[in-house]
């Protein structure tokens, strides 16, 4: 079964709005997650790395103020987007690191993913 | 992470074996190959990784050259359900995870 869950898997909001993604780890504590978005037929971008505790990390080119990431607990990171526009209809992804697997095959899971449709 | 380069599209015929080329000539000593696949409207998923020996487990097989400038994902026998997003990464164990363009896996039955 899925060890990181996403919510919702779907969502259409009216352009001007807000809208939250919430990515859990279900059954590990994540320190680290990390949240991308992907365009159709285009890869992932990494958008940035969440640390429980602190500020999140953006990649480049990522507007902190319009991508909100919140990593308050262990299993839960949100990211929101304020202020949505047709063109950030996308698909979100989000991972998580279990730390315990270090050493033990992979370390980082991924959510099964949002679609954000703003009309 | 190392500069991964992949085919961008193959075709395989169902229950036929499938070997995926990916080409990583900058990778460094301590980076390891990772393979990831992508279903249609999901999220990556883990299948392989290695670095420098050839690894199986149920999902698939690594092969990594002697070298480790290059390696291919063998799927023994593919079937409808392998049809995906192939991804080649090259990285440190805990690094995040940069996505290539990927191999676009076509299975025919």
């Amino acid at each position: 079964g899925a060890v990181v869950s996403q919510h919702p898997s779907r969502v259409i909001c009216k352009s001007g709005t807000s809208v939250k993604i919430e990515c859990r780890s279900l059954d590990f504590q994540a320190t680290t997650m990390f949240w991308y978005r992907q365009f159709p037929k285009q890869s992932l971008m990494l958008m940035a790395t969440s640390n429980e505790g602190s500020k999140a990390t953006y990649e480049q080119g990522v507007e902190k103020d319009k991508f909100l990431i919140n990593h308050a607990s262990l299993t839960l990171s949100t990211l929101t987007v304020t202020s949505a526009h047709p063109e950030d209809s996308s698909f979100y992804i989000c991972s998580a690191r279990n730390p315990l697997r270090q050493g033990v095959g992979d370390t980082i899971y991924f959510g099964e993913g949002s679609w954000l449709t703003v009309v | 992470d190392a500069k991964t380069t992949q085919p961008n599209s193959m075709e395989s015929n169902e229950e036929e074996p499938v070997h995926l080329p990916c080409n990583h000539s900058t990778i460094s000593g301590t980076d390891y190959i990772h393979w990831y696949r992508q279903l249609p409207s999901q999220g990556p998923e883990y299948v392989i990784h290695g670095l420098t020996s050839n690894v199986n487990n149920r999902m698939a097989s690594l092969a990594i050259a002697e070298d480790r400038k290059s390696s291919t994902l063998i799927l023994h026998r593919a079937t409808l359900r392998d049809a995906a997003v192939y991804y080649c990464i090259g990285r440190n164990r805990d690094d995040k995870i940069i996505f290539g363009k990927g191999t676009r896996l076509h299975i025919l039955p």
